[in-house]
Parts: structure tokens; sequence; C-alpha cells
């Protein structure tokens, strides 16, 4: 059973840095079948697509283009993790994130983790 | 990628049918048949009802089922229960190789 648990640090100043990770149990963030991506889900936004990376030989990425020039994706297959970077945030980033498990259909998702940007 | 256009609300009786539209986009819903539906309580993990427009994952009541035309799709609940009233979302792959969300719809049970 495929599970993915966010964690971070729940508030966050404007003009920082947010830094997630997602801890992937029972599949494997190196899983050549599969990509690895980041959502979010705000009240005045809905859903929200960030991105996603996956590997086939190396690591590539894809980020959401409104938000492709501050954010990264940090694949750590050593600890089966995958962290995002988010920089210089704003309170419009205040949201709900999610980890979640697809490359043309997202099937498994973490329970989220809240973050206020203040 | 601007988001897919969902109903705010629909409402239902128990028992009752309703329809959910999804409505996207030849870039999206009407270029790939990648489309599918989440229902999603607060506080909860969000679980996909609905995959590839039309097939329901092991373990999905057959209560739901969707469907696609064009750059729409739908997403059906019959013989509507209690335990049915959620947020609904539908999500298309889209080119670029990128997710696209619709903007939600809160199903209530009256």
């Amino acid at each position: 059973q495929v599970q993915l648990q966010e964690s971070g640090p729940g508030l966050v100043k404007s003009s920082q840095t947010l830094t997630l990770t997602c801890a992937i149990s029972g599949d494997y963030l190196n899983n050549y079948n599969t990509a690895w991506n980041w959502i979010r889900l705000s009240p005045s936004r809905g859903l929200e697509w960030l991105g996603r990376t996956s590997y086939k030989f190396r690591w590539s990425f894809d980020y959401a283009l409104f938000v492709e020039s501050r954010i990264t994706f940090d694949p750590d297959a050593s600890k089966n993790h995958l962290s995002l970077h988010l920089n210089f945030v704003t309170p419009d980033d205040t949201a709900v994130y999610y980890c979640a498990r697809g490359s043309d259909t997202i099937d498994v998702w973490g329970q989220g983790t809240m973050v206020t940007v203040s | 990628q601007s988001a897919l256009t969902q109903p705010a609300s629909v409402s239902g009786s128990p028992g009752q049918s309703i329809t959910i539209s999804c409505t996207g986009t030849s870039n999206d819903v009407g270029s790939y048949n990648l489309v599918s539906w989440y229902q999603h309580h607060p506080g909860k993990a969000p679980k996909v009802m609905i995959y590839e427009a039309n097939k329901r994952p092991s373990g999905i009541s057959n209560r739901f089922s969707g469907s696609k035309s064009g750059n729409t799709a739908s997403l059906t609940i019959s013989g509507l229960q209690a335990e049915d009233e959620a947020d609904y979302y539908c999500c298309s792959y889209a080119s670029g190789a990128s997710f696209v969300f619709g903007s939600g719809t809160k199903v209530t049970v009256l």
C-alpha cells in the first residue's frame, strides 16, 4: 500500500523560502513507471498543480508556468523523499500542499500539510 | 493553464442521480482521455473515483460513472447517498506534460 506523508513548518514569513518534504512508503521515488507531483489547495484558487519529477536514467522536472521561476524539487532516492522549495513566498501561497503519485493519472495522494504565509 | 470549469455546487436527494460537468479546452480535456475525478472530504486525502474518463478503480462503487465528449467531461453519481457529500474535482492531463484541475464542485445531499 502506497503512502505519502507531507511535512513542513506550518508557518512561513513573506519573502522567505518554503521547504516541504514528502516521505514515500510502498513505492520508490526512482520508479521508472511513475512520477511524483506537488499540488496545492486554497479556498480562493482551488487545486493547483505545481509540478512533478520522474526518473528514467536521470531526473526530469516539469513545473507549472505560473510558479516555475520560484520553485524547485529535490528528490532524494536514498531516503525515498521528495522536497519542494518555493522561494519568495507571499500570502497568496497560503494553502494545503499535497504530494501525489502519477504520470498521466494521479492515483495516490498524501493527507496534505497546511502552510500559512504571514 | 486556466482551471477547468465546474459548477460550484450540485445537490440532490438520497437515491437521485446528479451529474457534474467539467469543461476544458482542446489543450487538455479535448486532446486526452486522461480525465480523472477526485472526491475530497476536507482534512483527508483526495480519492480517485474515475480515471481515463470512464474507468473505475477497484473498490469504487459502480454508482460512480464518467464520460467525455469533446472538451467536456462528466461525472454522474447514481443512487445518491449521504456519504457522497463532499467536494469533487476533475483533472486532465494537459499539453506540456502538466495537469490542470477543475474549480471544484460541492455536492450536497439534501
